[in-house]
């Protein structure tokens, strides 16, 4: 059975930084781009970064292009969300999600994981 | 980035009923587009990719039509467990792009 499991959400001031990780199992996991997709309370979804099944190539949205960073760990079958200089309009369920092939190329989320909560507040 | 614009953002129906969603591109996305379910408090779900592929496992009361810049999302024989929120996305480009969701209601 495919997991996804985030963790590392919490309340941090803005400027911040947190990490978010994305702990999965059930799949092979190398051969599999990840996507994260967040969703501020009350509102729909955004695309946030993909990472490649190998990491060697990575994706951002302009909302967080140079902010935030994207890698992952094949050996512990673990992505993780590095999210520095964090603002208000980050505050957001943020989501990890599986993709159908190791390249970031047109593809959709077959798997989601359930999310972890990351407010920016002082 | 392409705007992906759905309606209704509210939908009000019955068990039993039939009801299609739509989803609008700013630009051609070819069939290069999901829809997802997403259920209060829960992670999204994939209902139909390329347009109009059924994800296994999901009944075959959904179904999904369109290409270019036209979508649409049916559900006939509405159960209780399809009153939620739903998403399109395209993933022609990027940034993917969703809709800005149409919640069912129940009537």
């Amino acid at each position: 059975e495919v997991q996804l499991l985030e963790s590392g959400g919490g309340l941090v001031q803005p400027g911040g930084s947190l990490r978010l990780s994305c702990a999965a199992s059930g799949f092979a996991f190398s051969s599999y781009a990840i996507t994260w997709v967040r969703q501020a309370p009350g509102k729909g979804l955004e695309w946030v970064s993909d990472v490649s099944g190998s990491g060697d190539i990575t994706k951002y949205a302009d909302s967080v292009k140079g902010r935030f960073t994207t890698s992952r760990d094949n050996s512990k079958s673990t992505v993780f969300l590095q999210m520095n200089s964090l603002r208000a309009e980050d505050t957001a369920v943020y989501y990890c999600a599986k993709r159908t092939a190791a390249a970031v190329v047109r593809d959709y989320f077959d798997y989601w994981g359930q999310g972890t909560l990351v407010t920016v507040s002082s | 980035d392409v705007q992906m614009t759905q309606s209704p953002s509210t939908l009000s129906a019955s068990v039993g009923d039939r009801v299609t969603i739509t989803c609008r591109a700013s630009q051609s996305v070819n069939t290069w587009l999901a829809w997802y379910q997403q259920r209060p408090g829960k992670a999204p779900k994939l209902l139909i990719y390329k347009a109009s592929s059924l994800e296994s496992g999901v009944p075959s009361r959904f179904s999904g039509s369109g290409s270019g810049t036209e979508f649409t999302l049916t559900i006939s024989n509405l159960q209780p467990d399809d009153f939620a929120t739903y998403y399109c996305q395209q993933y022609n480009s990027y940034s993917y792009t969703f809709g800005q969701g149409t919640k069912l209601e129940i009537k």
